[in-house]
């Protein structure tokens, strides 16, 4: 299965602030997810990125809020603008490297807002 | 619009027990279904992975099956130890989506 590097594993934030995240991946695929995992629940998606369009984001979710940037087929950043504190969650990257063989997801970012 | 439950949402138990964790969804069109463990803060770590086609996988300890008719998947952990205590997650591939549907976990907890 793919191997994915994400970055930073947390972070404690001031509100206002923004921070974003990065995942690596170590073959080239054609779709990344980014997920929410707030406290206690299961995980929501943000959006799909795919290389050389504009990402697909899922209801409630909104580019301004979580811009993602996807510059070739191995890496992606998710930022989190303008956080506060109902953003402290886990994020997470993931990625089907062969159609129908599972998903990978990355180590997680653990994102505190105070 | 797939939907998966997990049951028990939480189980804790004495070393050396033999655990079943179940899953269920609604819609049996599905390519697979696959186990993940989680332990707290951190990513989603990879279990086994069943193909629609597929009865059971087993890797070591673990065991899950499928029911796809059902709507229906076990996880069943042998002789757990206190290292197996995360949170497993059930989540299903179906047709028509590349999106996979989660259940909302397991949380377990083993104690020595």
């Amino acid at each position: 299965s793919a191997v994915i590097s994400q970055k930073p594993s947390r972070d404690i934030c001031q509100r206002g602030t923004s921070l974003t995240i990065q995942c690596q991946v170590d073959s080239q695929v054609t779709m990344m997810f980014w997920y929410r995992q707030q406290p206690g629940q299961s995980l929501t998606l943000i959006a799909t990125a795919n290389q050389g369009s504009e990402a697909t984001y899922e209801s409630g979710f909104v580019i301004d809020k979580f811009p993602i940037s996807r510059p070739n087929l191995t890496f992606s950043t998710l930022t989190v603008s303008n956080m506060s504190p109902e953003d402290s969650s886990i994020y997470l990257c993931s990625v089907e490297r062969e159609p129908l063989q599972g998903y990978t997801f990355g180590s997680g970012t653990r994102l505190t807002v105070v | 619009k797939q939907e998966v439950t997990q049951i028990p949402a939480a189980l804790s138990v004495p070393e050396g027990e033999n655990l079943v964790l179940n899953c269920s969804f609604t819609d049996s069109a599905i390519y697979n279904l696959q186990w993940f463990r989680q332990d707290p803060g951190k990513g989603l770590t990879s279990l086994l992975l069943i193909q629609s086609s597929q009865r059971e996988q087993t890797s070591g300890r673990l065991n899950a099956s499928l029911d796809k008719s059902s709507g229906r998947s076990t996880l069943y952990i042998a002789a757990s130890q206190p290292g197996d205590s995360a949170t497993y997650l059930c989540a299903v591939r179906s047709g028509g989506s590349y999106i996979p549907t989660f259940g909302r976990g397991t949380s377990l907890i083993v104690h020595p």
